[in-house]
């Protein structure tokens, strides 16, 4: 079956560290862009960052230099290391597949809280 | 960068009507690079229209796309029961640096009336 599974969602202290995992199976890893996607409870969509089939990586300015995105081909998985987390970036963090264009693949979502 | 501006916000139709959702862009988009989504509570995206007009894989002819440059239109031909939900627009493009942007809409919810 082609699908993508989240996890690694949780609740964080504010300035705290959390690790998010995206495990793909049915189709061939290694041919697609992958990205994060998230989305405040109730609220619109929001690209976090990506991951290119040939090595590059990008973030939206709300995360740079706090979120690292990587990739192990071999595992078929896609991480987003979040670090110096923020109440703002509480949501629900979706992985999705898609290259340069629209994203034609989306995992179920795992929540992050950030809160005291 | 791009802004996508929705609307209306929200849409109160009947089954077997015609919704028309429309997704404005502050600047031209390539209609190559401009998609819609379909989301219903507690479930992930789903893509519907890539390319401004071209169905998704086992996405219904009901739904089609339009739309060129800054103004860009969803259609639901007649409205399935399962059809009520939030629907996203999306673009994707290089900002004047150069770096990829993927931006969305503020979503239209298509309500039962």
């Amino acid at each position: 079956e082609v699908q993508l599974v989240e996890s690694g969602g949780g609740l964080v202290q504010p300035g705290g560290s959390l690790r998010l995992s995206c495990t793909a199976s049915g189709f061939t890893f290694i041919n697609y862009w992958m990205h994060w996607v998230r989305q405040v409870p109730g609220k619109g969509l929001v690209w976090v960052s990506r991951f290119n089939n040939d090595g590059n990586t990008g973030y939206a300015d709300s995360v740079k230099g706090r979120f690292t995105i990587s990739r192990d081909n071999s595992k078929n998985t896609v991480w987003l290391q979040m670090n110096g987390l923020r109440a703002e970036d509480t949501a629900v963090y979706y992985c999705a597949r898609g290259g340069p264009g629209c994203f034609d693949l989306w995992g179920r979502g795992t929540l992050v809280t950030v809160s005291s | 960068e791009i802004v996508l501006t929705q609307s209306p916000g929200t849409l109160s139709l009947s089954p077997g009507e015609r919704a028309t959702l429309s997704c404005r862009a502050s600047q031209s988009v390539s209609s190559n690079f401009l998609a819609w989504y379909q989301q219903k509570p507690g479930q992930a995206p789903r893509l519907l229209i890539y390319g401004a007009s071209s169905r998704a894989t086992g996405i219904p002819d009901r739904f089609s796309g339009s739309g060129s440059g800054t103004d860009f239109t969803l259609t639901i031909s007649r409205l399935e029961p399962e059809d009520f939900a939030v629907y996203y627009c999306q673009q994707y493009g290089l900002s004047p640096t150069a770096s990829h942007t993927w931006t969305f809409g503020q979503g239209t919810k298509v309500e039962i009336k």
